[in-house]
This record gives C-alpha cells, structure tokens and sequence, in this order.
C-alpha cells in the first residue's frame, strides 16, 4: 500500500482480556517500530524490527507485551491481561533502514481498556 | 542516557509571528536528526532529515537547522493552518527517540 496502515483504528477492551494491534508496513521497508502515546504525552519506544535480526525489545513495558513480525511484513503487537494503563494509542512506522532514515507512521490503533 | 528535549512546551502566537523551536539531544551513536508533525488524532507526519551539523532544510514557512548539541526548527510568518505539535527525534542505529513535543498554536 501506499501509507502504512493499522488496524483496528479504535479498540475497547474489558480489563483482563487479550488484545492484538496490527501493522502492514510501507512495501519494501525492512524496519519496523512500535510506540505507545499516552494522552498528552511523548512517543514512548516499544519494539523494533530490522530485516531479519532479532527485535529490539528493550521498550516492552512488561510480559504482558509482544509483538512479532511475520515474513519481514505484517506486524502484531498483543497485550495480554489487558490493564487500564495499557489505555493508550499505539503507533507503529516503518523505514527503508534503520535509525538512520526516516520513518513513516500509521494513524495509530487508539485503545481503551474499561 | 539518550535523551532528546524539546522547548518549549507550548507556544502560542499571533499569524505572521515568527519563532522558533527548540530540540536539544544527547544521542549516542546519532545517525540523523528528525522533525515531525502531528495533528490532533493523527500520526506523526515525517517533515526533514538532518544528518550533519550546519545543514538546513526548507519547507514552506519551515527550515530546520543543527547544531552538534542542537536542532532548531524555525516558522516564519506562520499561519493558523501550522497549529499542531512538532516532535524532534533522535535516530539511532537500533532506535528512533523522540522528545515530547511543543504544541504549538497560530492565533489568526
């Protein structure tokens, strides 16, 4: 696709359950990231992606996170025992390389726990 | 610690006020320098790479520029329609670190 694109746009959950956020990168990118954006707040680091190297994880705020990126594409980003501080927008972005180019964002999964 | 701050937090002006905004980083292992913007709801939208000090980039009634320590984001005679919040970040090999952001409001 053109843009990278994220589903769903909004998400409200119930406490405890299991969420998954999805990601389909800009065609050709090899990187990919996760943040999370708090109302009001800066972009917090999750995950990163790179080729086929294995993920950055250092942002994964607890076990409850975890993400995976099947076939250098498509990512998934799952919280499990969702949490009423999980309550955020998750963005994902995708570049041609690493840190070194820029990235690109999708409009964010917005999540709400209840 | 990488660390990138941007000031200040907020900024209102009247249109055709000229300022500018400023994003102060300590990066290790810095690959380039990073400006977005962001509208309410939405996701950061990508405006200038700078990858050595002393290089400048034009956008319209944006021009960012770097320093070694610094990155300044300039708007010249801005209108309402630039009213959003601008996001420095840091790229690093394994990371890209953004500051917080200066919300930045254009008074008509």
């Amino acid at each position: 696709g053109a843009g990278v694109s994220q589903s769903p746009s909004n998400k409200v959950t119930e406490k405890g359950k299991d969420v998954e956020l999805r990601c389909d990168p800009i065609s050709g990118h090899t990187a990919l990231y996760w943040y999370r954006q708090s109302l009001g707040q800066g972009l917090e680091f999750l995950i990163y992606f790179q080729g086929n190297s294995a993920p950055d994880k250092s942002g994964l705020p607890s076990d409850r996170f975890s993400a995976e990126r099947t076939g250098g594409s498509v990512s998934t980003l799952t919280i499990q025992r969702t949490q009423q501080e999980d309550s955020a927008v998750y963005l994902c972005a995708s570049s041609r390389g690493g840190g070194w180019t820029e990235a690109f964002f999708g409009q964010g999964t917005r999540l709400t726990v209840v | 610690e990488d660390q990138v701050t941007q000031s200040p937090e907020a900024l209102r002006l009247q249109e055709g006020e000229s300022s500018s905004l400023n994003c102060s980083y300590t990066v290790s292992g810095l690959r380039g320098l990073f400006w977005y913007r962001q509208d309410p709801g939405k996701g950061p939208e990508f405006l200038f790479t700078l990858y050595s000090a002393g290089e400048e980039k034009e956008k319209e009634r944006l021009k960012a520029t770097l320093t070694k320590k610094e990155s300044f984001l300039h708007i010249t005679a801005p209108k309402p329609e630039d009213s959003a919040t601008y996001l420095c970040a840091g790229g690093r090999d394994d990371k890209i670190i953004f500051g917080k952001g200066t919300r930045l409001h254009i008074l008509p």
